[in-house]
């Protein structure tokens, strides 16, 4: 089983729907959590980052941690064809060895106008 | 700004060649890592170091050697590519400071061994 699971999709959303993106993980010593988006041939780039359980929002996403259920997720409002990408996760520990990340394996969005 | 620069977006190469794939980061970085990322794989992270000289193995390091000889450069040597290592290969950099490690990728390179 790996550490971060994360369905690989496509979802497949029209303009302006709500894109529901989730992650679970097994390690609870987990504290930090990322959201990264990666347009196709591109490089990740840190849309979101939440220390904790919690929810954050910035503009159009919204990012929630539920760490008792070792769940956490994405919300994107009113989506847009410019949303259309792969959305990885990302977890590390307080003391990472080497400050290394753990990934999911990514969810594939488009976003259909 | 953030940037990692990767020296090439696109390389072809044959079996057998040595292959040196290039990172420069501009953010004073103690952290650089190297991964490659195949559909259904996700990203494997193949080798990190987190001082100048110093590198680490990660979970794939079999067929890769890296250099670093300056903190703001970290380099992934194929040392005899092969066609199982064409591959979208990022690179990473982050910051001992930063408490959630986060870590900043470069545009990436996609590699092609024929």
């Amino acid at each position: 089983q790996k550490e971060v699971e994360q369905d690989p999709g496509p979802l497949s959303v029209p303009e302006g729907a709500i894109v529901s993106l989730n992650c679970t993980y097994s390690n609870s010593a987990f504290q930090y959590f990322m959201w990264y988006r990666q347009y196709s041939r591109k490089g990740p780039e840190l849309l979101m980052y939440t220390y904790s359980s919690g929810n954050k929002e910035d503009g159009r996403f919204t990012a929630q941690v539920d760490k008792s259920s070792k769940y956490i997720s994405l919300f994107i409002r009113d989506s847009q064809p410019s949303d259309s990408a792969t959305y990885l996760c990302a977890m590390s520990m307080i003391k990472a060895a080497g400050n290394k990340l753990t990934f999911g394996g990514g969810t594939r969005v488009l976003v259909k106008p | 700004d953030v940037k990692v620069t990767q020296s090439s977006r696109y390389l072809v190469k044959r079996t057998g060649e040595k292959v040196f794939l290039e990172c420069v980061q501009d953010m004073d970085h103690e952290n650089m890592f190297w991964y490659r990322q195949d559909p259904g794989l996700g990203l494997r992270l193949i080798y990190f170091s987190y001082d100048v000289k110093m590198k680490e193995k990660g979970d794939i390091p079999e067929g890769y050697s890296v250099s670093r000889e300056k903190k703001e450069r970290f380099s992934l040597i194929l040392e005899s590519a092969s066609t199982n290592q064409t591959s979208m290969y990022l690179c990473a950099s982050s910051s001992v400071q930063s408490q959630g490690n986060i870590q900043y990728f470069g545009a990436g390179t996609r590699l092609s061994v024929l």
